[in-house]
């Protein structure tokens, strides 16, 4: 069955624009997790969509947002780029069931520069 | 709040040596997940573990939960240069859902 799939794979922009990264999550995955991975802090949680409503959110600025669609597929948005939002944003996706204990399967990342 | 923290950050062995890195959380874990992430790419679970003392075993490397499910380690077995990469341990966040707090994960080198 076809994997997590994220778009673009690849994108620069410039500080002060906005950028929108799309996750498909697994067929039958009701669960669409978000992280930010950088070299110096590692894979940081943004939020959680299930089911179309956000149920968990990390601890970045309401320039990070997202949304999930009813058939499961996610975006993330972020606005007025700074530097440091330079990242590889992964999406990943589970059952979502079992609070705690879900396994994740991750797409292959959004890498962004911000120039 | 909740912290994972992994040692060492980096180490580089030579093809055939073994490998170990290890896992502490700040709080008591319902469970314990790994994954690796070869450069380039993205992370891919390996295993989870659930029960207090677990050990498990996947070829040549070796997953054990401690008995007071607050750490965790991964060892390997003969390093090959196909067991290259960075190696996550994750475990709940206290936030719940399907939310992990991941380390900042072991990068491993081997040297043929």
């Amino acid at each position: 069955k076809a994997g997590v799939t994220q778009t673009p794979r690849y994108l620069i922009k410039t500080r002060g624009q906005q950028v929108t990264l799309s996750c498909s999550p697994i067929s039958g995955h009701r669960s669409v997790s978000w992280y930010q991975q950088t070299p110096g802090q590692g894979l940081q949680f943004l939020f959680e969509y299930f089911s179309e409503t956000q149920r968990n959110k990390g601890n970045f600025p309401g320039r990070f947002s997202g949304r999930q669609f009813s058939n499961s597929r996610s975006e993330m948005n972020v606005s007025t780029l700074e530097l440091g939002d330079s990242a590889l944003y992964l999406c990943a996706s589970s059952h979502g069931r079992s609070s705690g204990a879900n396994v994740l399967t991750f797409g292959a990342g959004s890498r962004l520069t911000v120039l | 709040g909740q912290q994972v923290m992994q040692i060492p950050q980096y180490q580089h062995v030579q093809e055939g040596e073994d490998f170990t890195t290890y896992c502490n959380s700040s709080t008591t874990l319902s469970n314990i997940q790994w994954y690796k992430q070869r450069p380039g790419g993205h992370p891919v679970f390996l295993i989870q573990l659930v029960k207090s003392g677990e050990v498990k075993k996947q070829k040549r490397l070796t997953f054990q939960f401690g008995e007071a499910k607050k750490n965790s380690s991964l060892h390997i077995t003969a390093t090959q240069t196909t067991d290259v990469g960075t190696y996550f341990c994750a475990g709940p966040a206290n936030s719940g859902y399907s939310t992990l707090t991941f380390g900042k994960g072991t990068m491993l080198l081997v040297s043929p």
